[in-house]
């Protein structure tokens, strides 16, 4: 079954510190792949995506990701955090190429990024 | 633009009482999704409507769910009866542009339910 893995449950970080946030998939096929943030008692919002082109995609609030297809990672990093990323973060993505119209996301299990000051 | 609407955003209900959904997506947009996330896991699709037309409902619990979209527009979830493992929150999605890889899924607050 194809699946979407972040290993990291629960990340620490010193306030203006760098982060990253890993994350792994499982397919033998092309994906397209995205990053959400839920901050508290909110909904998903779309951070960035990847879907073709350059391997590394930039986001918004300063965050980025790159894409390694050998790896089967899409890592979000971001160089310097704010108390304000204080936030669940999502990694997702999108195996169903063929079937245009289901537009099925795998989430992962989520990170908690808790920012330190 | 307005966003996602849900209501409500909390209930708590008993076991095996009824409870139901709504939501109402951004104006326009032509697919309608619905999604669970329990405490400590990701959102898991249960059911992804394009305007009135179900596209996949293959991990709805069709004995105690169902949903609706009758105009193509808001849509409905209900459960009966509630178990306790139902406790989660309900997000619901929607989308504009279906058949291309570039779409983006815009996300409502959610509705917390809790099952006691």
């Amino acid at each position: 079954a194809q699946s979407v893995t972040q290993l990291d449950s629960q990340v620490p970080v010193f306030e203006e510190a760098p982060v990253e946030l890993r994350c792994n998939y499982s397919s033998s096929v092309s994906v397209y792949l995205f990053w959400y943030v839920q901050y508290p008692n909110q909904g998903l919002q779309l951070l960035l995506k990847y879907l073709s082109g350059s391997t590394l995609v930039k986001g918004i609030n300063g965050f980025e990701a790159e894409f390694n297809k050998s790896q089967t990672s899409f890592h979000l990093r971001k160089p310097s955090v704010h108390i304000s990323d204080t936030a669940e973060y999502f990694c997702a993505v999108r195996y169903d190429m063929s079937n245009f119209g289901n537009e099925k996301l795998t989430f992962g299990t989520g990170t908690r990024l808790t920012i330190i000051p | 633009e307005a966003g996602v609407a849900q209501s409500p955003r909390y209930k708590i209900i008993e076991k095996r009482q009824s409870v139901a959904f709504w939501c109402n997506p951004i104006s326009g947009h032509a697919t309608l999704y619905w999604y669970q996330q329990i405490l400590g896991q990701g959102p898991k699709l249960l059911i992804q409507f394009q305007n009135n037309g179900v596209v996949d409902d293959s991990q709805l619990p069709k004995d105690r769910f169902s949903a609706e979209r009758l105009k193509g527009v808001d849509s409905t979830l209900k459960i009966q009866p509630a178990k306790l493992e139902d406790s989660a929150v309900y997000l619901c999605a929607s989308s504009s542009v279906t058949g291309s890889p570039s779409y983006e899924q815009y996300f409502g607050p959610g509705t917390r339910l809790t099952v006691t």
